[in-house]
């Protein structure tokens, strides 16, 4: 099952926040953020597993509410650099399958 | 350190055409996973290798077959290439199970079936 992701696309000028959000349908052991460029590869953000360990870069702020099956990620002050594509990935059982939403398509203007 | 290295970065098939994606990582990683990512739809997992040794496939396995060559690499086959398999097919590797341990991604395939 697919995770939500919401919203879909938004566009900040810079300095401003954003919040994603990702919801699942099933239980979740961990939450993944990645951040996609345009004809890139997706690049690891954040880790949140179920308990409460993180792992990630410094930067990122994220938090996982276990009872409600979501995870939001936070970008604050943003830069241009935060352009592009924001995937949550889920993991449902514990072992190695990862499943994607959609992506949310962020844009950074001056 | 490469990271996850994919061959070839683009390719034409037509249709019915075979064909191997390679992949190899020089993490050290026991865990290997294909992706193939469509506009809008995300990432989706065609198949995965939790060790060597070890293949299970993901979401959309219909199609591809993989080989897990040894702990560095793993290569997909496409046996007889439809056009809906037209794709960009990204490669990663993870220390142990996603439960824990993050995604390396290779810089994908971009494959075009005619």
């Amino acid at each position: 099952q697919q995770p939500v992701q919401s919203p879909q696309a938004v566009i900040l000028r810079e300095g401003e926040d954003a919040v994603i959000n990702c919801s699942s349908s099933k239980a979740l052991y961990s939450v993944h953020w990645y951040r996609q460029k345009h004809g890139e590869a997706p690049v690891f953000l954040m880790i949140l597993l179920k308990g409460g360990e993180q792992k990630g870069h410094e930067k990122i702020s994220a938090s996982f509410n276990e009872k409600k099956q979501q995870s939001s990620l936070y970008l604050t002050a943003s830069q241009l650099s935060y352009s592009g594509t924001y995937f949550c990935g889920i993991n449902t059982g514990g072992g190695n399958k990862l499943t994607f939403g959609t992506g949310t398509q962020l844009k950074v203007e001056l | 350190n490469a990271g996850v290295t994919q061959t070839p970065k683009f390719q034409v098939l037509k249709t019915g055409q075979s064909m191997t994606l390679q992949c190899a990582q020089d993490m050290n990683h026991n865990s290997m996973y294909w992706y193939r990512q469509d506009p809008g739809m995300g990432l989706r997992l065609i198949y995965y290798s939790a060790s060597e040794g070890t293949t299970d496939k993901g979401e959309v396995p219909n199609g591809y077959n993989v080989s897990r060559l040894n702990k560095r690499e793993f290569s997909l086959r496409l046996e007889s290439a439809a056009p809906s398999q037209t794709s960009v097919y990204f490669c990663a590797s993870s220390a142990t199970g996603t439960g824990g341990s993050p995604l390396h991604f290779g810089n994908g395939t971009r494959l075009t079936v005619t």
